[in-house]
């Protein structure tokens, strides 16, 4: 079974200090990954995604992913960080078997301090 | 552009009372719908998904229903609302053709409220 999982509930970091957010996962095939964002009372807004070629897939407002196979990871980044960034962070996965279901995990708070 | 639209906004129903919450795609044919519920502003569940109209795909067994009557349109359903239906519920989409790697797009979400 495919599972992905965020380790962190919640992300403190300082206005300007770089920014990750973790992801890893588990899957048979080959995964299809996203990062999406959320702000309070709003739809999910998506940030990027990796399907194949360059571990570094580089995104919406500065956000960029590392895609790392033998870590089963995706890790979220952005080099410096603002106070709007504070959000809800979801990782999400997909395989060609699955590809109707879009799995979530349960989400990161990133809280951005000035 | 497609743009998607999801209505009502907020909603506050009494148990017992029924549901229609109401999701359109503009600016494309053929796109895959999906309803997820977020309960505890945490947690996404899939609830149903659509490849095309009348056909529907259920994940969980529940007090819901969804229905595609048109190619863009997406209905979510029920007959008698339960508490433990509240929630915050979202339409997406993703265009053809149906690959894994095509990126689903959100609504903004409609809230319920089941008191």
């Amino acid at each position: 079974a495919q599972s992905v999982a965020q380790p962190e509930d919640q992300v403190n970091v300082a206005e300007g200090n770089p920014l990750t957010v973790k992801c890893t996962y588990s899957v048979s095939g080959n995964p299809y990954l996203f990062w999406y964002v959320q702000y309070p009372n709003r739809g999910l807004q998506f940030l990027l995604k990796y399907i194949t070629g360059d571990n570094l897939v580089k995104g919406s407002y500065g956000f960029e992913a590392e895609f790392n196979k033998s870590q089963t990871s995706f890790h979220l980044k952005k080099p410096s960080a603002l106070v709007s960034d504070s959000a809800l962070y979801f990782c999400a996965l997909r395989t060609t078997d699955s590809w109707g279901k879009l799995q979530f995990g349960a989400g990161t708070q990133v809280v951005v301090t000035p | 552009s497609q743009t998607i639209h999801q209505w009502p906004a907020t909603l506050v129903q009494p148990v017992g009372s029924p549901l229609s919450l109401e999701c359109t795609v503009e600016g494309t044919s053929n796109p895959n719908l999906y309803w997820y519920r977020q309960a505890a502003g945490r947690g996404l569940q899939l609830l149903f998904y659509s490849v095309g109209i009348g056909q529907i795909s259920s994940e969980v067994p529940q007090n819901l229903s969804a229905s595609r009557p048109q190619d863009r349109q997406f209905i979510l359903s029920s007959k008698k609302l339960l508490l433990s239906d509240s929630g915050f519920y979202l339409c997406a989409w993703n265009p053809p053709p149906t690959v894994a790697g095509n990126t689903i797009y959100f609504g903004e979400g409609s809230w319920l409220t089941v008191v």
